[in-house]
């Protein structure tokens, strides 16, 4: 079975400092990791996925997150938040052969001035 | 870039009415559809899988004759919420993935709110 946990509730920031938002992941076979952005009463925006190659894989609005397979985790990170970054962050995972994603329970960003 | 739109984007309806949810894939074709629904300050559920031309796979705990999942075209899924309750009151959201693309790519529609009285 996949599953995807996202440990932290909220994280809070100061704008201008680094963000990073945390996720580990359990599947059978090989992972397709994605991170959704998702703002009030919006749906989900894509920001960047990991299939294979590069560990390190950069996405939109300045977001990266690298894959490490040895601790099973998929950090989502921004070297400089901004306050418009503020929104709930949703962390996915596919295994290899299944049809379904499989979504973390997501974290609120707070972006402060 | 691959768009997915969602009508309505907000309803509200009286308790024992149906109420039917559209989702389209504006600028590919997509063969299988996902709904959604998600809580308030909650994570997405699966609802079912939606296949265009055959019946809907719904996941565990879903009533299929209360979710009611139509893929009738490549670019079209609705999902119909038969006889709502105050319990129905979710947001509900569905993605497209692209026919022959990648198997990887699924696109978000926007969301439907929808309250029942």
């Amino acid at each position: 079975a996949q599953s995807v946990a996202q440990p932290e509730d909220q994280v809070n920031v100061a704008e201008g400092n680094p963000l990073t938002v945390k996720c580990t992941y359990s599947v059978s076979g090989n992972p397709y990791l994605f991170w959704y952005v998702q703002y009030p009463n919006r749906g989900l925006q894509f920001l960047l996925k990991y299939i294979t190659g590069d560990n390190l894989v950069k996405g939109s609005y300045g977001f990266e997150a690298e894959f490490n397979k040895s601790q099973t985790s998929f950090h989502l990170k921004k070297p400089s938040a901004l306050v418009s970054d503020s929104a709930l962050y949703f962390c996915a995972v596919r295994e290899d052969g299944n049809n379904r994603l499989a979504f973390g329970k997501g974290n609120q960003v707070v972006v402060i001035p | 870039g691959a768009v997915v739109s969602q009508h309505p984007s907000r309803v509200i309806c009286k308790s024992g009415t149906s109420v039917k949810i559209e989702c389209r894939s504006l600028d590919f074709q997509a063969t299988t559809m996902f709904w959604y629904r998600q809580f308030p300050k909650q994570s997405l559920m699966l609802m079912a899988t939606s296949n265009e031309g055959s019946k809907a796979t719904y996941e565990q705990g879903v009533e299929k004759d209360k979710f009611l999942i139509n893929h009738a075209s490549l670019t079209l899924s609705t999902l119909t919420v038969t006889s709502a309750h105050p319990e129905d009151s979710s947001f509900y959201i569905c993605s497209a993935r692209p026919s022959g693309g990648a198997h990887n790519e699924q696109f978000f529609g926007p969301g439907t709110r929808l309250t029942v009285l």
